[in-house]
């Protein structure tokens, strides 16, 4: 059975701090994988990786895939207040039987305090 | 326009009532989805719409009925729906793989901001 796997569930920390999100994934048929940020409404997306070892930075955020091991990570240098939120993990599959099909997991819950 | 947008944003509805929820997005895109998603859960896949034909239903139940009249609409008629079935309902859509020029973005699925319906 496929699966995402995040860690940890839930995360607090201060202003300034830098976290570190962990994502595993057990799948047939990998395509991809991507991150979102979802506050109080839809998830937003933040990054699609597909390709292992090439970091993709976008300001204060930045993500790596680990094709060999399985995993990527997501990391948040200089957390903010705004970035308390729950970080979404989703691995795409192949198109073929499974098309469009993104196997969320349960997500990490990141709370930061001023 | 870079955005899906869903109308109603609220909807209150008793389990004899017939409603439906809106989603519309103008980027082109030909695959369209709708996820469930209860509180403190990720999104759960219901159906998804290529090429404006159903191409996986994951087993909803037929209370949930989903169209698509054209390419750029999608619609979640709901009928009979149980206490159970209050949640946030998400329409996403991306890039079909038959777009061979950007074959890779597939997967990329943009959200709309959702309608959180209540059955009462």
């Amino acid at each position: 059975e496929d699966k995402v796997v995040q860690s940890p569930l839930s995360l607090v920390v201060h202003e300034g701090d830098t976290v570190t999100l962990n994502c595993s994934y057990e799948v047939t048929n990998f395509r991809s994988l991507l991150w979102y940020k979802q506050e109080k409404k839809a998830p937003t997306f933040l990054f699609m990786l597909t390709s292992s070892g090439i970091e993709k930075k976008s300001g204060r955020l930045s993500s790596i895939l680990d094709k060999k091991e399985l995993f990527s990570i997501l990391n948040i240098t200089a957390t903010q207040t705004g970035d308390s939120a729950v970080y979404l993990c989703a691995v795409g599959l192949n198109y073929g039987g499974s098309q469009g099909n993104l196997i969320f997991g349960k997500g990490t819950k990141l709370s930061v305090k001023p | 326009d870079t955005e899906v947008t869903q109308t109603p944003k609220h909807l209150v509805m008793g389990m004899t009532n017939k409603k439906s929820l809106k989603c519309e997005q103008h980027m082109g895109h030909r695959a369209m989805y709708w996820y469930k998603q209860k509180a403190k859960k990720p999104p759960e896949l219901m159906f998804v719409y290529s090429y404006e034909k159903l191409s996986i239903n994951e087993s909803v139940p037929s209370r949930f009925s989903p169209e698509c009249p054209n390419s750029s609409l999608l619609n979640l008629h709901l009928h009979a729906l149980q206490p159970e079935d209050s949640a946030l309902y998400l329409c996403a859509s991306s890039r079909n793989p038959r777009d061979r020029a950007h074959r890779d973005l597939y997967n990329e699925q943009f959200f709309g901001p959702g309608t959180r319906l209540t059955v009462l």
